[in-house]
């Protein structure tokens, strides 16, 4: 599996968009981008992933380049409860298990 | 409906102790993951079961093994153990080929 380059850290401003970069210059084609949250002492959870197309849901947007080599969630208006450590993962899913990296992550810290 | 469930939430053992940690999924998931998190790293994959039967492993020794029932819920079990085992256990569900894993609130392990 490709591995993932994240700052380790980043600050936002309550109410701004938050955008949180990915590098994954290795990806390869069969690959899919995954982004999980990790809030103090509890699990990851899941917020995103696409594997060409940008996407979108309740929590954030996910916007990937076209070359595939790095992408950028977004979250649109991040609150105080946005503080967390985000992971960008890389997986490819196939008949050989579902085998997930988790890099270091970026810390978010939401101020007010 | 519940999410997934992980016992115990806190554990203390000695060096070369045995312990088993379990872990039930989400209704309806076929499939299991269990990932080591030591504090202030990402977590990492151990084991993934997929209808009772392994499907990958991560670089661990022998002395993590685990099973999956035939209910889909998992035991994780350590041998001898080391200080170097102290961590926070998670566990994953996710339905066959799905595109977002669920994460337990994991089992804190603690060598003594």
């Amino acid at each position: 599996d490709a591995k993932t380059t994240q700052p380790p850290s980043m600050d936002c401003a309550e109410g701004r968009a938050a955008n949180l970069p990915c590098n994954h210059s290795t990806i390869s084609g069969n690959e899919y981008v995954y982004w999980y949250r990790q809030i103090h002492s509890q699990g990851p959870q899941y917020i995103i992933h696409g594997l060409k197309n940008n996407e979108t849901n309740e929590m954030a947007s996910l916007i990937i380049t076209e070359d595939r080599k790095s992408s950028t969630l977004i979250l649109p208006h991040a609150t105080l409860r946005d503080t967390a450590v985000y992971y960008c993962i890389v997986r490819s899913e196939g008949t050989g298990g579902f085998k997930t990296i988790f890099g270091a992550g970026t810390r978010l810290f939401v101020k007010a | 409906d519940a999410g997934v469930t992980q016992s115990p939430t806190h554990l203390i053992k000695t060096r070369g102790q045995h312990v088993t940690l379990r872990c039930s999924p989400i209704s309806g998931h076929k499939s299991v993951s269990w990932y080591q998190q030591v504090l202030g790293q990402g977590p990492q994959f151990i084991f993934q079961y997929y209808e009772k039967e392994e499907r990958g492993r991560g670089n661990f020794p022998d002395r993590f093994s685990a099973r999956q029932f035939p209910n889909y819920s998992s035991e994780l079990n350590v041998n001898a153990l080391l200080l170097g085992d102290s961590a926070l256990y998670l566990c994953a569900s996710s339905l066959e080929g799905a595109w977002g894993y669920t994460f337990g609130s994991g089992t804190r392990l603690t060598v003594v």
